[in-house]
This record gives structure tokens, sequence and C-alpha cells, in this order.
């Protein structure tokens, strides 16, 4: 079946450190995107990749960074600039097509320790 | 700049009545209109959509309506069940293929 999988569901990092998150679609979609789920705010995007080698910054990029190296794979890092990591984060595809939206993987909830 | 609105952070309603969840934009370039339920610890699921031109759309127990002069849409959910509690995101799509989400709302139907 096709799907989107997170990796891994549950993530700790010591302050300082740099982790990243693993996103991977085997859909077929041209367009990946991360997006951060804190209570009350809803879900606010951090970046997105319309095409292999090619990504945009969304809403929240300060304190993250992304590769598209390969279309089925869309990896965040969340590095030590971010001040407040502690999330739920959420990658999602798509293809151009409407009026589905996106696929959404289950989500890595990422804590600082 | 919230363009998209969900003002109402939860609703509690009983078994067998009406949901009705709503939700307000500000941006007049939206092309589409979706709404998505979310589970704890997971992602959200594509519930329904509404194309900018059409005024309703439904499907099964669940309406959308939009109100373009307001802009302002609705889900109802007719009628209400247990399995329905769940965070309900109201998102707004735009030409470039970004989806703009509100705040969500708590739904909690009541045996």
């Amino acid at each position: 079946d096709g799907g989107i999988t997170q990796s891994p569901k549950y993530l700790f990092r010591k302050e300082g450190q740099n982790v990243t998150l693993s996103c991977e679609q085997n859909l077929n979609h041209d367009a990946m995107y991360w997006y951060r789920q804190d209570p009350g705010q809803g879900l606010r995007l951090i970046y997105y990749s319309q095409i292999v080698n090619d990504f945009q910054k969304g809403d929240i990029a300060e304190g993250y960074s992304v590769s598209r190296e390969k279309k089925e794979s869309f990896p965040l890092t969340v590095t030590s600039a971010q001040k407040n990591p502690t999330a739920f984060y959420l990658c999602a595809s798509t293809t151009s097509t409407v009026p589905n939206g996106y696929t959404f993987g289950s989500g890595t909830r990422l804590t600082v320790v | 700049d919230q363009q998209v609105k969900q003002n109402s952070p939860s609703l509690s309603v009983q078994e067998g009545r009406i949901s009705i969840l709503n939700c307000d934009y500000t941006n007049s370039m939206f092309d589409y209109f979706l709404w998505y339920k979310k589970y704890p610890a997971e992602g959200p699921t594509f519930l329904i959509s509404i194309s900018s031109i059409k005024d309703k759309n439904e499907d099964g127990r669940f309406t959308v309506f939009l109100n373009k002069s307001a802009k302002h849409l609705s889900l109802h959910i007719v009628p209400s069940q247990p399995g329905d509690s769940a965070v309900y995101f109201c998102a707004a799509l735009l030409g470039s293929g970004k989806l703009i989400f509100g705040q969500g709302t708590t739904l909690q139907v009541k045996p």
C-alpha cells in the first residue's frame, strides 16, 4: 500500500544537539511538506518542496533545514538554533490534484530533555 | 497574520445531534477549502473539501457550506457519533499548492 512513513515516532533531543526526522513516501507525489503542531496553534508550515533538489521556506523555517535529493524522501533537521523544538512534527505529500489535498504521515513527537 | 481562523477551540454535542464547526478566512485567493480530522499522535486525514466556486458539498453525514461574501465556511456532521470525537482542522489551499490551516476545534460527541 502507498503511504507516507515518518520515523521515529518519538524522539528525544538534548539541548544543543541536531536531530533529523525522516519522511519517506511511495505515492509518487512531487510535492512534500513539513508542518509543526503546537497546542492551540494548529499546523504551521516549516518547509516545502515541490520538486527534487528544490525547496522553499515556510512560515517558521528558522532553526530548521531540509534536503530533497530524492523524490521519495524529505528529511527535516532540527538544529540547535531552534529554541523551542518540542512539538509534534507532521510530513505530508501531494500531487497537484485537488480536492483531496495532502496525505499525511503519522507524525514524530520531538521532546527536548 | 492568521489567514484561516477557527475561533472555537472546543465543541461538545450529544450523540445523534448535529455538530457544526466553523471557520473564517481572510484571503479571497484561496482555491479550495478542506476539512481534516485528527486523532492524538496521528496525522490528519482528509474529510471533505469544497471548491471556492461552490457553496455546498455533501458526503454522507458530512456537509460543508461556503459563504464567500462572509468569508466563512462550516462543517455539519449529522447525526454525530462518538467516533467523530477528534480535532477538526479547517484548511485553505492556495494556487501554489500551499495549505494554510486553522487552529483546530476539538469535537466531543457524548453517548
